[in-house]
Parts: structure tokens; C-alpha cells; sequence
């Protein structure tokens, strides 16, 4: 069965610091890969897809993913974090609607 | 703000209750989806329609159902409630028919507490 694990709940990253939030999947066949953010009092906003071809893929916000099939692994990063950056981020898997996971998500909170 | 509405924001209610929850999607598209968020599941797909159909269903109990009315809205119907149903309902709506390539433009989710 298809999961999805993010295995830090929460992080924090002083401004201007680089980011790195981890994502490990288990999914049968090559997956199609998202990034979520959720602000506070927000739905969720789709930050970048992997569906197929270049293995490191940008996204809104300056920020950016890479695909390591050896790994399993869909890490987002960012170079320069903003206090703005502060939210929930949601690793997801899937190839149709009704068989996506996320994973539990990794909080992020920013210092001044 | 994505587009997407819900109503109402916040709604406490008790045990055995039913309640309807509300989503206006984005002009002009036409897939609807449901999204329960609690702190035990997680973020769980609940179902989506597509133009008035029922398109895709995921782990939606029987107590729990849903449809788009020809004006494109959307209400997802809650009964028999217990106190495991609190969680965050989120409805996002999409242009297409596939909630993988069309990207979903999620609402501020409707908060429901059941006492």
C-alpha cells in the first residue's frame, strides 16, 4: 500500500536561512509527487508537481523539489527562507484523485 | 484567496446530529472535491463531481454524502454525527475532470466540532 512519511513535525529555520523538508514515499509503481503549503485559517496551495522527466522541479515561492527514485525520496527546499514561509507543508503521492496520500505534515516556523 | 467558498466557518453541534456543509467553487470550473482534515487521519480525500457527477470516491462513510447542484455548488451532508467526525472539511474545486493534472484550488475549510 501506498504511504507517505514526513518525518519531522516541526522545524525551525532562522530568516534567510536555507530549508529542507523531507519526504520519504512507498508506492508501487513510479508515483506522481506534490508539495502542499497550508498558511493558518488557509486551504491547502499547490506548491510543485513531479509527474515525469527532470527529477528537480520548481515550484511557486521560489521553492523547489527533487526526486531521488534510489532514495524514495521528494525533499522541498528553498535557499532563503521569509517570515511569510511560516505554514504546514504537505508531502502527497498518487496517480488518481482517490488514491493520493499526505503525509502528516512538518510545521515550520521561521525566526526573526 | 483561492476562489473557493465554504460556509459556514466554524459549526458545533451534538452527537446523532446531521448537518450540511457548503462549497461554491471557482468560476467557471467544474470538479468539486471533499476533504476531511483531522488530527488522527490526517488529510483524507472524502469524494469529488465532476459537472453534477459523482466522479471519484474515497474514504467517505455511509453516514456521510454529498452532491453538485446545477449551479456548480456543492454540499456535503453529515449525519448520525459522533465525536470522531470533528475535523476540518475542506472543498477544492478544479477546471478538469482529473484532480492530478488539473491543479485543486482549495477553500478555507469549514471547522466542525461535534460535543
Amino acid at each position: 500500500a501506498q504511504s507517505v512519511t514526513q518525518p519531522d513535525i516541526h522545524i525551525t529555520v532562522s530568516e534567510g536561512a536555507s530549508l529542507e523538508l523531507r519526504c520519504n514515499y512507498s508506492y508501487g509503481a513510479t508515483p506522481y509527487l506534490f508539495w502542499y503549503v497550508q498558511s493558518p485559517g488557509q486551504g491547502l496551495q499547490l506548491l510543485l508537481k513531479y509527474f515525469s522527466g527532470d527529477t528537480l522541479v520548481q515550484g511557486i515561492k521560489g521553492f523547489e523539489a527533487e526526486f531521488k527514485r534510489s532514495q524514495s525520496s521528494f525533499n522541498l527546499r528553498k535557499p532563503s527562507v521569509h517570515w511569510s514561509d511560516a505554514a504546514e507543508y504537505f508531502c502527497a503521492v498518487g496517480e488518481r484523485v482517490n488514491d493520493m496520500r499526505f503525509g502528516a505534515g512538518t510545521r515550520l516556523t521561521v525566526k526573526p | 484567496d483561492s476562489g473557493v467558498t465554504q460556509t459556514p466557518k466554524h459549526l458545533i453541534t451534538a452527537t446523532g446530529q446531521r448537518v450540511t456543509l457548503r462549497c461554491s467553487p471557482r468560476s467557471g470550473d467544474l470538479s468539486v472535491y471533499w476533504y476531511q482534515q483531522s488530527l488522527d487521519q490526517g488529510l483524507q480525500f472524502l469524494i469529488q463531481y465532476y459537472n453534477g457527477e459523482e466522479r471519484a470516491k474515497g474514504n467517505i462513510l455511509e453516514r456521510f454524502s454529498a452532491q453538485q447542484f446545477p449551479d456548480l455548488h456543492s454540499e456535503l451532508n453529515l449525519s448520525s454525527l459522533e465525536l470522531g467526525d470533528s475535523a476540518l472539511y475542506f472543498c477544492a474545486s478544479s477546471a478538469g475532470t482529473s484532480g492530478i493534472y488539473n491543479e485543486q484550488f482549495f477553500g478555507p475549510g469549514t471547522r466542525l466540532t461535534v460535543l
